[in-house]
Formats: structure tokens, C-alpha cells, sequence
């Protein structure tokens, strides 16, 4: 069955710096990658996604993602973080041919210090 | 704002009462998904729907039931509820029945089972 890990529970970071959030998956095939971050109090909103193509993709609030297929690995990346992007970050991985069911990761909490 | 909407937002009961959650989803949507999050679990799919139809199944209790209405709202029922269930549960839409695109989220009911 496919995996997603994110290792990084907790993430500080201060303001005006890079963020990387990590994730992997377990999947024999190329799956459909996803981040999605959910803020206090609400539901989750997608970030970026990857289906095939080009293996960095952009996504909405300044963030990035590069899938690297030797390592399974679709790390989120963003270049400055401001404070109201800190967030829960989760990464989902969906079976191509299958289910179509997204699997999440447990989250990465990031927390931006002023 | 998603589209989706979840009621109630805040739910407070006992052990073995039963309790119903509803989804509306996106104008136009006709999957409807469930997920459970809960901080040992993470975020845990447990059914999904498509117009009217069971679609796929989770980790889903046989406590728990669901189902999709011709409107295509939908409901989560859960019965025999025990201290565990205390959980933030989320419905989400799509389109299609295919979540190679992205799921709308609703801002969660939380369910604390007292």
C-alpha cells in the first residue's frame, strides 16, 4: 500500500527566511502528488499539485515543489516565509490507477518566529 | 471559502450516544469524501461517495455509516460513540469521482466524545 512521510513534525523558522518541508512517499509507480496546507480553524486548501511534466511546479502563495523520482521525495519550498504562513502542511499521495483516494501524511506543523 | 459546508462545527456528547454530521458540498460537485483527524491517527480517509453512490471505502468503524442524498449533500452517522472518536472530521468535494484533482474541504465538525 502506498506511504506518505513527512518526517518533520515541528518546523521553526523566522521570518524573511527559506522553508523546505519534507515528504516521501512509498509507491511503486509515479503517483499524483499534492500539497495542502490548513490553517487554524479551517479545512485544508491545496497548495500545488503534480501529475506529470515538469518536475518543479509552482503553486499559489509563493510556494514550489520539486518531484525527484530517484529519491520519491516532493519537498515544498519556499524562498522568503512570511508570518501568516504559518500553518499545518500536509502532503498527499493518490494512486495512478487505483482508488483515486488521496493518502495524507500526518502534517507538518511550521511555526514562524517575527 | 471552499464551497463546502459542514454542520455543526463544534459537537459535545457522551460514550454510546449517536450523532450526525452534514456536508454540503460545492455547487456542481458530486464526490463527496470523509476523513477523521485526529492527533494519533492524522487524517484518516473513511468513505467516499459520488452521486449518491458508495465510491470507496477506508478505515471507516462499522459504527459509522454514510450516505449522499439526491441533493448530494451528505451525512456521517455515528453510533455507539466512544472516548476515541473525539475528532475533528472533514468532508471534502470534488467534481469527479477521480481525486487526481483537487478535494475542497469544508472547515471541519469537532466531535469530542466526553
Amino acid at each position: 500500500a502506498q506511504s506518505v512521510t513527512q518526517p518533520d513534525i515541528h518546523i521553526t523558522v523566522s521570518e524573511g527566511a527559506s522553508l523546505e518541508l519534507r515528504c516521501n512517499y512509498s509507491y511503486g509507480a509515479t503517483p499524483y502528488l499534492f500539497w495542502y496546507v490548513q490553517s487554524p480553524g479551517q479545512g485544508l486548501q491545496l497548495l500545488l499539485k503534480y501529475f506529470s511534466g515538469d518536475t518543479l511546479v509552482q503553486g499559489i502563495k509563493g510556494f514550489e515543489a520539486e518531484f525527484k523520482r530517484s529519491q520519491s521525495s516532493f519537498n515544498l519550498r519556499k524562498p522568503s516565509v512570511h508570518w501568516s504562513d504559518a500553518a499545518e502542511y500536509f502532503c498527499a499521495v493518490v494512486e495512478s490507477g487505483g482508488s483515486y483516494i488521496p493518502t495524507f501524511g500526518r502534517g507538518t506543523s511550521l511555526i514562524v518566529h517575527p | 471559502d471552499s464551497g463546502v459546508t459542514q454542520t455543526p462545527k463544534h459537537l459535545i456528547t457522551a460514550t454510546g450516544q449517536r450523532v450526525t454530521l452534514r456536508c454540503s458540498p460545492r455547487s456542481g460537485d458530486l464526490s463527496v469524501y470523509w476523513y477523521q483527524q485526529s492527533l494519533d491517527q492524522g487524517l484518516q480517509f473513511l468513505i467516499q461517495y459520488y452521486n449518491g453512490e458508495e465510491r470507496a471505502k477506508g478505515n471507516i468503524l462499522e459504527r459509522f455509516s454514510a450516505q449522499q442524498f439526491p441533493d448530494l449533500h451528505s451525512e456521517l452517522n455515528l453510533s455507539s460513540l466512544e472516548l476515541g472518536d473525539s475528532a475533528l472530521y472533514f468532508c471534502a468535494s470534488s467534481p469527479q469521482g477521480g481525486s487526481y484533482e483537487k478535494l475542497f474541504f469544508g472547515s471541519g465538525t469537532q466531535l469530542s466524545v466526553l
